[in-house]
C-alpha cells in the first residue's frame, strides 16, 4: 500500500529556532512536495523536488529551505522559525510514470511557533 | 495556465440529503481533474479523478463527479449524505505545463452534516 509518513504530527517550537520537518515515502516516487495549509487559503506549494538533490521553489518559498539527499526522503527546514509560520504542513509524492500526476499525501504536521 | 475555483467555502446539508460541491476549472489544454478529501487532523486522500476516459467519474464512499466541458465544471455529488462525510474537500487540476507533475488546488469546501 502507498505510504507517505511525516516525522511528527504535532510540533511546538519557539521563535528563532531551526525546525526540521521530515517526510519519507516508500513508493519509489520521483517527485516530492511540501505544502502549507491555512484556513481559507487551501494548499500552497512551498517547494518541490523532481529528483535527488534537485529542487524548485513553489509559490511561497520565503523563510523555508529543503533537502533531498535520498530519493525517499524530503526535508523541509525553517531556518529561523517565526510565528507566521504556524500552520499545517503537508508532504506529498507522485510518480513520473503516472500520466495524471495524482499525488499521495502524508498525515500532516501541525506546527505551532510561540 | 490551469486553475480551479471552488464555490462556497462551507456547505451544510442534512443527513440523507444530496451533497453538491461545486468546482469550476480553467485550462488551456484538456484538464486532468481531481477531488481530494481531508478528514479532521489527517492528510488528503484521493476521492476520484477525471482523465478523459469518461465524463462521469465514480469515486470512493459513494461520491461521483461529472466533467462538463461546456460549463468548465467538475462538481462533486453524493445522493445521500452520511455523518462520516463531514470533512474538507478540495478540487484540483494537474498543472500539465510544470516541470514535475504539480497539482493546483482550490481553496477547499468544508462539508458539515446536520443530524
Amino acid at each position: 500500500d502507498v505510504k507517505v509518513t511525516q516525522s511528527s504530527r504535532y510540533l511546538v517550537k519557539r521563535t528563532g529556532e531551526k525546525v526540521f520537518l521530515e517526510c519519507v515515502q516508500d513508493m519509489d516516487h520521483e517527485n516530492m512536495f511540501w505544502y502549507r495549509q491555512d484556513p481559507g487559503l487551501g494548499l500552497r506549494l512551498i517547494y518541490f523536488s523532481y529528483d535527488v538533490k534537485m529542487k524548485e521553489k513553489g509559490d511561497i518559498p520565503e523563510g523555508y529551505s529543503v533537502s533531498r539527499e535520498k530519493k525517499e526522503r524530503f526535508s523541509l527546514i525553517l531556518e529561523s522559525a517565526s510565528t507566521n509560520q504556524t500552520s499545517m504542513y503537508l508532504c506529498a509524492s507522485s510518480s513520473d510514470t503516472s500520466y495524471y500526476n495524482e499525488q499521495f499525501f502524508g498525515p500532516g504536521t501541525r506546527l505551532t511557533v510561540l | 495556465a490551469q486553475s480551479v475555483t471552488q464555490l462556497g467555502s462551507h456547505v451544510s446539508v442534512s443527513e440523507g440529503a444530496l451533497v453538491l460541491l461545486r468546482c469550476n476549472y480553467s485550462s488551456s489544454v484538456p484538464p486532468y481533474l481531481f477531488w481530494y478529501v481531508q478528514y479532521p487532523n489527517q492528510g488528503l486522500q484521493l476521492l476520484l479523478k477525471y482523465t478523459s476516459a469518461a465524463t462521469l467519474v465514480k469515486g470512493i464512499n459513494g461520491f461521483e463527479a461529472e466533467f462538463k466541458k461546456s460549463e468548465t465544471s467538475f462538481h462533486l455529488t453524493k445522493p445521500s449524505a452520511h455523518m462520516s462525510d463531514a470533512a474538507e474537500y478540495f478540487c484540483a487540476v494537474s498543472d500539465r505545463g510544470s516541470s514535475a507533475s504539480k497539482i493546483i488546488f482550490g481553496s477547499g469546501t468544508r462539508l458539515s452534516i446536520r443530524p
